[in-house]
C-alpha cells in the first residue's frame, strides 16, 4: 500500500521568508503525488500534482514541489510566505482501490503558521 | 454554486442517535468519495461510488456506517447508534472521471462536522 509521511506537524515562518514543508512517500510503483491545502472551515484545495511528467511541479499561489525518486521525497516550497498561506497542508499519494479507482491516501498534515 | 455541497455544516448528536449526512456532488461527476477526518489527522477513505454503484466500502469503520447514492448523484452517509469515536469531519469529494486517473482532480466539499456527546 502507498503511504506518505509528513515530517513536521507545525512549521512557523515570518512573512516574506521561504517555506519548506517536507514529505516522504512510500510506493511500490511510480506514484501520483499531490499537495492539498485546507484553510479553516474551508474545503480541501488542490495546490499541485505530480504524475510522472516533469519532476519540478508548479502549483497555484507560487507553490512548487520537486519529485525526487532517489530520496522518495516530494517537498513543498514557496520562495516568500504570505500571511494568507497560513493553513493546513496535506501531502497525498494516490493508491489503487480494489476496483481500480484512484484512492487518495493523506498524510497527517503540516500546519503552517506565518507571523508578520 | 458549482462546487460540492454538504449538509448540514455542523451536527451534534447524542450517543446512540442515528445521523444522516448529505452530499451534493458537482453535476455530471461520475465518481463520489466519502472521507473521515478526525481532529488533527488527515482525511481517511471511507467509501467510493461510481454513479450509483458502491464499488468500495473497505474504509467504513463498522457496520453502523452505511452510504448510498441511489440515482447516481446525491449521496447520503448514515451512521447508526453514534458513538463518541465517530466525532469527526466527514468530507465528500467528486470527480468527473469514472476510472483511476491522475488527471481528474477531486473536488472536495467543506465537510460536515459531527460531534457526538
Amino acid at each position: 500500500a502507498q503511504s506518505v509521511t509528513q515530517l513536521d506537524s507545525h512549521v512557523s515562518v515570518s512573512e516574506g521568508t521561504p517555506v519548506l514543508l517536507r514529505c516522504n512517500y512510500s510506493s511500490s510503483y511510480s506514484p501520483s503525488l499531490f499537495w492539498y491545502v485546507q484553510h479553516p472551515n474551508k474545503g480541501l484545495q488542490l495546490l499541485l500534482k505530480y504524475t510522472s511528467a516533469a519532476t519540478l511541479v508548479k502549483g497555484i499561489n507560487g507553490f512548487e514541489a520537486e519529485f525526487k525518486k532517489s530520496e522518495t521525497s516530494f517537498h513543498l516550497t514557496k520562495p516568500s510566505a504570505h500571511m494568507s498561506d497560513a493553513a493546513e497542508y496535506f501531502c497525498v499519494v494516490s493508491d489503487l482501490g480494489n476496483t481500480g479507482f484512484q484512492k487518495l491516501v493523506f498524510g497527517t498534515g503540516t500546519r503552517l503558521l506565518v507571523s508578520p | 454554486g458549482a462546487g460540492v455541497s454538504q449538509s448540514p455544516r455542523y451536527k451534534v448528536a447524542k450517543r446512540g442517535q442515528d445521523v444522516a449526512l448529505r452530499c451534493d456532488p458537482i453535476s455530471g461527476h461520475v465518481s463520489l468519495f466519502w472521507y473521515q477526518q478526525a481532529l488533527g489527522q488527515g482525511p481517511e477513505f471511507l467509501t467510493y461510488f461510481q454513479n450509483e454503484a458502491q464499488l468500495d466500502k473497505s474504509g467504513l469503520p463498522s457496520d453502523r456506517f452505511f452510504a448510498e447514492r441511489p440515482e447516481g448523484s446525491v449521496s447520503t452517509l448514515k451512521i447508526q447508534r453514534t458513538q463518541q469515536e465517530d466525532s469527526a469531519v466527514y468530507l465528500c469529494a467528486s470527480s468527473l472521471a469514472a476510472v483511476a486517473s491522475g488527471n481528474s482532480p477531486l473536488h472536495f466539499g467543506n465537510g460536515t462536522r459531527l460531534t457526538v456527546t
